[in-house]
């Protein structure tokens, strides 16, 4: 139980366009969704935190403009990276809080990420 | 920043037991203990959670001293396949939510 899943898990795009990335809790339904940024050899790093049917919270640092962040859903997430730049290039993880389905329900379960390179 | 210190790595043999230390020295009453860990190119995997007794699932044992300053997370059996980064990380139980990663442990199982 607790199978969060992220789509793609590979992209490669051209600068300027942009770049759509889903997460989906598949067995549970979570309330808060989280979505991470790791660059090469560094830990991950929060960017914002996102509850359903509301605005997302973001990390200080992070442009709201540029990484769109919707939860339509209990199983939904979404991240739009906005004219996508090389800087942006990097792995994007996204997580689940645990909720109804899953046995620690103030646990965050992880998506396998979505390695972004924007040439 | 994240409120716990790691060793920057450790080694282990295959088929042994790996000890992973965690010093949590400001950790607070209502804080717990995570440990997850993360495969190269992966997400990180949760292992396990505690608060101040001894934890213990399929996959570790999470030992927490009694004044819950430090931590140590035991694979009983490693495999090859337990390579990985470790994180440890303290977080409150519901409120504040965000999980905060330091430089964790990379693991090395040798056969």
């Amino acid at each position: 139980g607790a199978v969060v899943s992220q789509h793609p898990s590979r992209v490669i795009c051209k600068s300027g366009t942009s770049v759509k990335i889903e997460c989906r809790s598949l067995d549970f339904q979570a309330t808060t969704m989280f979505w991470y940024r790791q660059f090469p050899k560094q830990s991950l790093m929060l960017m914002a935190t996102s509850n359903e049917g509301s605005k997302a919270t973001y990390e200080q640092g992070v442009e709201k403009d540029k990484f769109l962040i919707n939860h339509a859903s209990l199983t939904l997430s979404t991240l739009t990276v906005t004219s996508a730049h090389p800087e942006d290039s990097s792995f994007y993880i996204c997580s689940a809080r645990g909720g109804t389905g899953t046995v620690n329900t103030d646990t965050q379960y992880f998506g396998p990420g979505t390695r972004l390179t924007v040439l | 920043d994240a409120k716990t210190t790691q060793p920057p790595s450790m080694d282990c043999a295959e088929g042994r037991a790996a000890n992973l230390p965690c010093n949590h020295s400001t950790i607070s009453g209502n804080e717990y203990v995570y440990w997850y860990r993360q495969i190269h190119s992966q997400g990180p995997q949760y292992i396990i959670h505690g608060l101040k007794n001894n934890e213990t699932n399929e996959m570790a044992s999470l030992i927490i001293t009694e004044d819950r300053k430090s931590s140590t997370l035991i694979l009983p059996h490693a495999t090859l396949r337990d390579t990985a980064v470790y994180y440890c990380i303290v977080k409150w139980w519901g409120g504040s939510e965000k999980l905060v990663f330091g430089k964790g442990t990379k693991l090395t199982v040798n056969p």
